[in-house]
Parts: structure tokens; sequence; C-alpha cells
């Protein structure tokens, strides 16, 4: 299993550009999750997916959009990029979302908007 | 919402000593606590994790206490070693319905000095 996957891997971006961060997971987890990582700011969540069909804002949700695919894909949208938007995005995924549920993380997309 | 404070941010400690990195939180209802490794460049990885019907947790050299009623948890690295410099991130579930999500704590960037 490859479990948690993220493409691309590094990504660069003008201003105003737009772009879809794509997420696939092989573990048959219903939940899934993008997080963004900043310089001690730790992990944030933008939004997340409880089961496919659903989608919900999370702590920083401003400027970002989602699609569950299915129930193996989560995708995120940046429709016009702006520079605060540089960071690095996880994807994750858990098999159910309950509040005891463990999360697996993908290997990250490094995004530069310039 | 839930907060998590994290301390120290920067941890250095001689090969073979202990290491101790401490969370609070402030939401008396999550009820999962996991704690990330995640090495320069690479995704968090689930090292250990514990529930709240639980006071303490071991693997190995690693062991993760919670002191409830504080409402406080500890990660203990004993017999630390150079592979042991990473990032760590603990983090606690918040309680809504059934989705879990993770709030994370800012990380300590601990490094074994060899």
């Amino acid at each position: 299993n490859a479990g948690v996957t993220q493409t691309p891997k590094f990504q660069v971006l003008k201003t105003g550009q737009s772009m879809t961060l794509q997420c696939a997971q092989d573990m048959n987890h219903n939940s899934m999750y993008w997080y963004r990582q900043d310089p001690g700011m730790g992990l944030r969540l933008i939004y997340y997916s409880a089961s496919e069909g659903t989608t919900d804002k999370g702590e920083v949700p401003n400027g970002y959009n989602v699609s569950r695919l299915n129930k193996r894909e989560f995708s995120l949208r940046l429709e016009s990029a702006a520079p605060s938007q540089t960071s690095v995005y996880f994807c994750a995924s858990s098999a159910q979302g309950g509040s005891s549920d463990t999360q697996y993380f993908g290997p990250g997309t490094r995004l530069t908007v310039l | 919402g839930e907060n998590v404070e994290q301390h120290p941010s920067t941890l250095s400690v001689q090969e073979g000593d202990s290491a101790v990195i401490k969370c609070t939180y402030s939401d008396s209802a999550s009820n999962y606590f996991p704690w990330y490794k995640q090495e320069l460049g690479k995704r968090p990885q689930l090292i250990i994790d514990i529930r709240s019907n639980v006071g303490e947790k071991k693997d190995q050299r690693i062991a993760v206490t919670l002191n409830k009623t504080a409402k406080h948890f500890s990660l203990h690295i004993t017999e630390t070693q150079p592979e042991d410099s990473a990032v760590y991130f603990c983090a606690a579930s918040t309680v809504g319905g059934s989705q879990g999500n993770l709030i994370f704590g800012k990380g300590t960037k601990l490094s074994v000095k060899p």
C-alpha cells in the first residue's frame, strides 16, 4: 500500500494564479483532511471530509476550496493564490474520523506564491 | 475551541540523556492525545498516543503521561539517540459529534548531540 500520496511535491505560483493540490489514499479510510504547516505555527486544519460526499471548514479555510471526489481522493484548490498561502500542505486520512482515530499523513506539497 | 500549548520550543540534550516535552490543552472534553515526530523535509509520523481513560503509556524508550485534572500531557524519551533529533508535535482531539479533529501544538525541535 502506498498510504497517502500527494501531487505535486513542489509548486511555484504567481499571485492570482490558481491550482489544485491532489491527495489520494489507498487505505479505505472514510475521513480525509488538509493541513497547512508554517514555521513556528504547527499544523493547522484547512478543511476536512468526514466521509465521502461531505466537507467542512477547519481552522483556516479562507482562500481555499475542497472537493471529495470519491472515497480515495480529496483535492484542495486555490482559486487566486496569495503570498500568504506560501506554505507546506499536508493531506491526511483516518479510518473512521472518530475523536480517537489515528491520522496518517501524506508527504506534503511545498507551495511558494510569488 | 480547543487550544494546545507546547513547551519548550527547542530542546537540546546530550546523547543518552532524557528529554521531556510538555503540552497543555484547554478543552476538558478532549479525549485523544497523539504525538507526532517530523524529521526535516518529511511528513509527521505518529510515534505514540494516549486516550483519556489511561494515565500512562510506554513503548520502548518513549512514554506519554496524561493528567486530565490539570489538562496536561507529556512525552518522555529516555536514552536519547542522534536519530531522535526531529520536531515533535503534540495534539489534542476536539470532540464534535462523531468527527475528531486534531489541534496541534506549535512543535518542539529536539536536538540530540552525540
